[in-house]
């Protein structure tokens, strides 16, 4: 079953915050985000992992709750490169890795 | 330099064809996997294999089918018993480790007239 993601999409302008949200309806062991630009493949951006481990490549932060299954991810002071869609990403038995339908954030200058 | 290929980009088919998309990765990952990606329905998972010889079905196969006979090559093949194959068409690997992230290919576009 997918998480489920909110906002569907989100309007900001440039330097202002976005919290996107990610829910699963089954346990949490780790949470991946990815963010993709029109045409292009899917970018890594972070893990989460139980126990509170992030591994990530971007300065974005992220929580995990594993008892409201749940992760939030935060965009603060946006800029321009932050649009595109983000999906979350949840790790099931075998390798087996199911996102979210997306969340279009649109940076406005 | 390190990376998945995808291959063709664009194709266009006649309703009825099966048509194979191909993935190649030299990351030397054991996992991976294929995606399909319409608007508004994000990344529905197809197909996936954790190591060569081994595949195991997505939530949507129905209408694919895959092969894993080499650890860089996985390649997707869109049967006509798919009811609705126009779609964009991700391929993905990652490490064998719990905690490795995806690595995507730049996808391939199949439109069905």
């Amino acid at each position: 079953q997918q998480p489920v993601q909110s906002p569907q999409a989100v309007i900001l302008r440039e330097g202002e915050d976005a919290v996107i949200n990610c829910s699963s309806s089954k346990a949490l062991y780790s949470v991946h985000w990815y963010r993709q630009k029109h045409g292009e493949a899917p970018v890594f951006l972070m893990i989460l992992l139980k126990g509170g481990e992030q591994k990530g490549h971007e300065k974005i932060s992220a929580s995990f709750n594993e008892k409201k299954q749940q992760s939030s991810l935060y965009l603060t002071a946006s800029q321009l490169s932050y649009s595109g869609t983000y999906f979350c990403g949840i790790p099931e038995r075998n390798d087996k890795i199911i996102f979210g339908k997306g969340t279009r954030l649109h940076i406005l200058p | 330099d390190g990376g998945i290929t995808q291959s063709p980009k664009y194709l266009f088919r006649k309703e009825g064809q099966n048509v194979t998309l191909s993935c190649e990765q030299n990351l030397n990952h054991d996992a991976m996997y294929w995606y399909r990606q319409d608007p508004g329905q994000g990344l529905r998972l197809i197909y996936y294999s954790q190591i060569v010889n081994d595949f195991q079905k997505g939530d949507i196969a129905e209408g694919y089918s895959v092969s894993r006979e080499k650890k860089e090559s996985f390649p997707l093949t869109v049967t006509s018993a798919q009811k609705n194959p126009t779609a964009f068409y991700l391929c993905a690997s990652k490490t064998d480790r719990a905690t490795g992230e995806l690595f995507f290919g730049e996808g391939s576009r199949l439109t069905v007239l």
